[in-house]
């Protein structure tokens, strides 16, 4: 299979400043890549699919203004989640396929907390 | 839209004894189906995946699942459970065709294994 890389695993930051976290497919190119928001003990809900060169198209309810993503190349893609509150604590998880119709794979996760 | 509902939030069952985790799709199209583990603060593992050749699927860790369309199920299965197996299981499904990698995930069921 191939290799998707998540950083940072863990990171805190403080309420109101913003967080990047960034997302490498090291062994392909990923033209798609999928950004996905875990709470505890809750599921994975999709929030925005990216590719390459385009902007990324959220999903219902997802503030695009507050969680800013980026896929510039295609090996990297970034969420940055701007002025951030205590309520964006949660497990962020990164996807990516070479494209929309093949396979994705899944990055370790970034723990985020807001305090 | 396509959904998957996990019956169950959590399931035990003794070391040694089956393992059954249940999994119900709605698509519209031919689904493509997987489940997926989550040890605690970690990322996703794919187990097994359905896309539309084999209706058995065996998957890592002696895990397998059965696609019945007449039932729209999808249920994991295990002969044996061992204490590693404790963990959190998704069932996801995506579209197939040009929407294979955007996955959507059920709710979760949470697998404890008693000594």
């Amino acid at each position: 299979g191939a290799v998707v890389s998540q950083h940072p695993s863990r990171v805190i930051c403080k309420s109101g400043t913003s967080v990047k976290i960034e997302c490498r497919s090291l062994d392909f190119q990923a033209t798609t890549m999928f950004w996905y928001r875990q709470f505890p003990k809750q599921s994975l809900m999709l929030m925005a699919t990216s590719n390459e060169g385009s902007k990324a198209t959220y999903e219902q309810g997802v503030e695009k203004d507050k969680f800013l993503i980026n896929h510039a190349s295609l090996t990297l893609s970034t969420l940055t989640v701007t002025s951030a509150h205590p309520e964006d604590s949660s497990f962020y998880i990164c996807s990516g396929s070479r494209g929309l119709n093949t396979e994705a794979f899944f990055g370790q996760g970034t723990r985020l907390t807001v305090v | 839209a396509q959904s998957v509902t996990q019956l169950g939030s959590h399931v035990s069952v003794s070391e040694g004894a089956l393992v059954l985790l249940r999994c119900n799709y709605s698509s519209s199209v031919p689904p493509y189906l997987f489940w997926y583990v989550q040890y605690p603060n970690q990322g996703l593992q794919l187990l097994l995946k359905y896309t539309s050749a084999a209706t058995l699927v065996k998957g890592i860790n002696g895990f397998e699942a059965e696609f019945k369309k007449s039932e729209t199920s999808f249920h994991l299965t295990k002969p044996s459970a061992h204490m590693s197996d404790a963990a959190e299981y998704f069932c996801a499904v995506s579209e197939g065709g040009s929407s294979a990698s955007k996955i959507i995930f059920g709710s979760g069921t949470r697998l404890s294994i008693r000594p």
